[in-house]
């Protein structure tokens, strides 16, 4: 079955404790994004790749890193987490060519202490 | 925690009637428009699509109308059922997601 796969689905954890939330697709796609979703905000990109080793800025990348060592996978590295990433975040990806829509995974819901 | 559906516009629709969800965009050159649904606890999911030399397109149950005249898309539901309960988002060449519209349907 295609899908992205996003691990933790729920983190309580405290300001300053470093961590990774995982996201891994098994559709070979080149484009992988992640986004904070807050209420009355709607969707925010704060990360994406367009390929390995090939990452930029979204919208909202302050406080966060993310790496591209293998093409299915596409981490979220909070360094030193504050409790303004409290959020919904989400992984998303699809393939390069033309117009095609996302695939998103089921989202990681992190609460900063 | 907190449901994305709050703070958001909310259509409340009887089963069986039919939904129509708006979205105004901003860029007069984007060529590409995707409707997604969310619903509780989950990601968005991709529903239909229109490129903009198009301007109807139908799937099953949901049929998507663009207007780029006033840069407006819409999306229709007929016969909508419990399970088309969700939030709604709008998406411009992909990336730019509009904030999202909430569903309820009344059974």
């Amino acid at each position: 079955e295609a899908q992205v796969t996003q691990n933790p689905r729920y983190l309580i954890t405290v300001t300053g404790k470093k961590l990774t939330v995982t996201c891994s697709q098994n559709m070979n796609h080149e484009y992988m994004s992640w986004y904070r979703q807050d209420p009355g905000l709607g969707l925010r990109q704060i990360y994406y790749s367009m390929n390995v080793e090939v990452t930029d800025k979204g919208d909202v990348p302050e406080g966060y890193k993310v790496s591209r060592k293998e093409k299915r996978n596409f981490p979220l590295i909070l360094e030193s987490p504050s409790p303004n990433q409290t959020s919904l975040y989400f992984c998303a990806s699809n393939p390069l060519g033309g117009n095609q829509p996302q695939h998103f995974g089921d989202g990681t819901r992190l609460s900063i202490l | 925690g907190e449901s994305v559906g709050l703070h958001l516009p909310t259509l409340s629709v009887q089963e069986g009637d039919n939904s129509i969800i708006n979205c105004a965009y901003s860029n007069s050159a984007s060529d590409y428009f995707i409707w997604y649904k969310q619903e509780s606890g989950k990601g968005p999911q991709f529903i239909i699509d229109i490129r903009s030399n198009m301007d109807k397109r139908q799937g099953q149950r949901v049929t998507v109308l663009l207007n780029k005249t006033v840069k407006h898309l819409s999306l229709q539901i007929a016969a909508t059922q419990p399970g088309d309960s969700a939030v709604y988002f709008c998406a411009e060449n992909r990336l730019a997601f509009g904030k999202g519209n909430q569903v309820v349907v009344i059974p």
